[in-house]
């Protein structure tokens, strides 16, 4: 089965604190993509990173990192010092075959409210 | 840069009645995808589209149908609507041979009253 877990409904932090939302996938593919978008209150679904499985390298993009495990099937995503504009709904997402990469499975998501 | 356009962005239909929504692509993009949010849930697949034909079907009702025109535009036409049909209406694009990330559109709010 394709699934991916978003074990964490909803956290809630201070501004310019670390937070990590966590992501957890199944898929009987060896290659794969792994996503996560931003969905802020006005509802658009904004791209942050896309990471093939045969790529483990972590990346850090600014104040986000980005952690890929696939010994524990983790794709865990991390904003450091955490601002008000962070707020919003953050969706990890699974696409199994390559020439149609598009095709997601997206986690429930985890809503983030970053508190002044 | 342009982007994914989608119209309308929002609308309003009563039960049963038909709605139409559209998705222009980024120019030169080949494939689009169609996903349906319900409140509070998590984006689910419905159709695709490569080079106008349907490449991939998702969890699309019958009462939905979907079509890629000659200029890449597509448009998912939704009949004998439910109250369970509101939600979120993303379209995203790409192309397919490069492989390259999908912009998504803003989405359509389809509300059924």
């Amino acid at each position: 089965a394709q699934k991916v877990t978003q074990a964490q409904t909803e956290i809630s932090v201070v501004e310019k604190e670390d937070v990590t939302l966590d992501c957890v996938y199944e898929t009987r593919d060896t290659t794969y993509y792994l996503f996560w978008y931003k969905q802020p209150p006005s509802g658009e679904l904004v791209f942050l990173i896309r990471r093939n499985s045969f790529d483990e390298q972590n990346e850090i993009s600014g104040r986000y990192s980005w952690n890929f495990q696939k010994s524990t099937s983790s794709f865990n995503f991390t904003i450091t010092a955490s601002q008000v504009v962070d707020s919003a709904v953050y969706f990890c997402a699974l696409s199994e075959v390559l020439d149609s990469s598009y095709k997601l499975i997206f986690g429930s998501g985890t809503r983030l409210l970053v508190r002044p | 840069a342009a982007g994914v356009i989608q119209s309308p962005r929002h609308l309003i239909k009563e039960k049963r009645e038909t709605a139409t929504l559209k998705c222009y692509p980024i120019p030169r993009h080949d494939t689009v995808y169609w996903y349906q949010q319900g409140p509070g849930q998590d984006p689910q697949f419905l159709i695709s589209f490569y080079e106008k034909m349907q490449s991939d079907k998702g969890s699309i009702p019958d009462r939905f149908s979907a079509q890629q025109f000659s200029d890449y535009h597509s448009e998912l036409n939704m009949s004998s609507l439910e109250l369970g049909d509101s939600a979120l209406y993303f379209c995203a694009s790409t192309i397919r041979a490069l492989n390259t990330e999908a912009f998504f559109g803003q989405g359509t709010r389809l509300t059924v009253v």
